[in-house]
């Protein structure tokens, strides 16, 4: 079964401290592998999108990784601001069907504190 | 910012009665989604169309009905609300030709409330 399970569910950190969430994945065929910000009653903001050929890739303070071979992914924070409060969304796509079909994760609500 | 807008934002609405979700970009996108979300939860795909007088159903099953009469407006409908309909709807879209990457960009959502 496709599957995206992201942890921890929920994180709390002080401003400027680091932070890293993980995404494992069952899907298959792999396409790719998005990063999305929402925050709360907002629509998802992209962050970063990964092939299968890439291992990181970075958007300003967030850096994610790609391990195809363990099926796993990391977002890492650095120097975390009161704006990063949000959930953040593992998607992973695959190319079983013309759609390119999108599996989404729960998310992993992030507050952080002054 | 993506220009992909959706109104109403938040609404309260009886069981019942009739409602359309709308939402609308100015992107030139090809394909739009409807996607649901309950808190906490993940995104589940309720309706998509590839362009004009295409739309299909997505994984979810959903009372809900779509339309595409035009390439930028994709309303959603509910004939009869009810409290399962109570949720979080978001539309999204994306161009069809941009290769694997194939990016949405999702609306702001509306806040479904039925009592």
């Amino acid at each position: 079964k496709n599957q995206v399970e992201q942890s921890p569910q929920s994180l709390i950190i002080l401003e400027g401290k680091n932070c890293t969430l993980q995404c494992n994945y069952t899907v298959s065929p792999f396409s790719n592998l998005r990063w999305y910000k929402q925050d709360t009653g907002r629509g998802p903001v992209s962050l970063t999108i990964m092939t299968f050929s890439e291992n990181t890739k970075s958007n300003g303070r967030y850096t994610a990784t790609l391990d195809a071979d363990t099926k796993q992914s990391s977002l890492h924070i650095t120097a975390s601001q009161l704006s990063d409060s949000a959930s953040y969304i593992c998607v992973v796509s695959d190319r079983g069907s013309t759609l390119g079909r999108l599996y989404f994760g729960r998310g992993t609500q992030l507050t952080v504190w002054p | 910012e993506a220009d992909i807008y959706q109104t109403p934002r938040y609404l309260v609405i009886g069981t019942g009665k009739k409602i359309t979700l709308e939402c609308s970009q100015t992107m030139g996108h090809d394909k739009m989604y409807w996607y649901q979300q309950d808190p906490g939860m993940e995104l589940h795909l309720i309706h998509y169309s590839y362009g004009v007088n295409s739309t299909e159903k997505g994984d979810l099953s959903s009372e809900s009905t779509v339309s595409r009469i035009r390439t930028e407006h994709f309303p959603l409908t509910l004939e009869s609300a009810r409290p399962s309909h109570t949720s979080q709807y978001l539309c999204a879209s994306s161009e069809s030709e941009t290769g694997v990457l194939d990016e949405q960009y999702f609306g702001p959502g509306t806040r479904l409330t039925v009592t």
